[in-house]
């Protein structure tokens, strides 16, 4: 079974609100990532977690927030977002991170936020 | 210069035949190589990943070329199914994945 799943698949918020981004993976997977993707464009990493511990950060504004409760469960906290955030956002897992395991990443469904 | 560069196209092939694309990455360092498929406004899916000696998966052949940085795809007897956005993806030297843009196929009856 190679599924990740994500929650909600749409969200649509207002600059002012909160909102969390959910995803699961059960595959065993010790790498989870968050992933943004805008139309026509490559996803772009955002942020990186190894074994629960958050491993890279690509200068992502302070208003996403991540949080790897447990191995199997990444959320994505927003807060303050603007307009320009509006896009696709992916979660993945592979089952390692650069320790020279397999890094082939499986993608949720993704959840298509529009901020307004 | 962009890590990975894809063809955008799009590679607009009859179906029953056969289409060959190819990305080149700029880091002789990179480890993984593979081929995503993205129909439009879904998640990328793994097709396959890419072997030193290369692979063969059904209708898709992918090939890896170190010595020049290249990497291959050729699909055969093409579907109407296999109309997508295929992305190229390697890993650089902190293990992150780095996408192409990705080459559009659009494969008509």
């Amino acid at each position: 079974d190679t599924e990740v799943t994500q929650t909600p698949k749409h969200l649509v918020m207002g600059m002012t609100n909160k909102k969390s981004l959910k995803c699961e993976q059960h595959m065993g997977h010790r790498a989870m990532y968050w992933y943004k993707q805008k139309a026509k464009k490559p996803p772009e990493l955002m942020f990186v977690y190894s074994y629960e511990k958050l491993s890279i950060n690509e200068s992502v504004p302070s208003r996403f927030s991540p949080e790897c409760p447990n191995s199997s469960l990444l959320n994505l906290h927003l807060h303050a977002l603007q307009p320009e955030d509006s896009a696709l956002y992916l979660c993945a897992s592979s089952q390692e991170w650069r320790t020279g395991g397999r890094t082939e990443a499986f993608f949720g469904q993704g959840t298509r936020l529009t901020v307004v | 210069r962009k890590e990975v560069e894809q063809d955008p196209g799009p590679f607009n092939v009859p179906e029953g035949a056969t289409v060959a694309f190819n990305c080149t990455y700029s880091n002789s360092a990179s480890q993984s190589f593979f081929w995503y498929r993205q129909d439009c406004r879904k998640e990328p899916k793994l097709l396959m990943s890419v072997y030193s000696s290369g692979n063969e998966d059904g209708r898709f052949t992918a090939q890896l070329n170190r010595a020049s940085q290249y990497i291959s795809l050729l699909i055969r007897d093409s579907k109407l199914s296999d109309s997508a956005t295929y992305l190229c993806v390697v890993t650089d030297s902190w293990g992150k994945l780095q996408f192409g843009a990705g080459t559009q196929v659009v494969v008509t009856p």
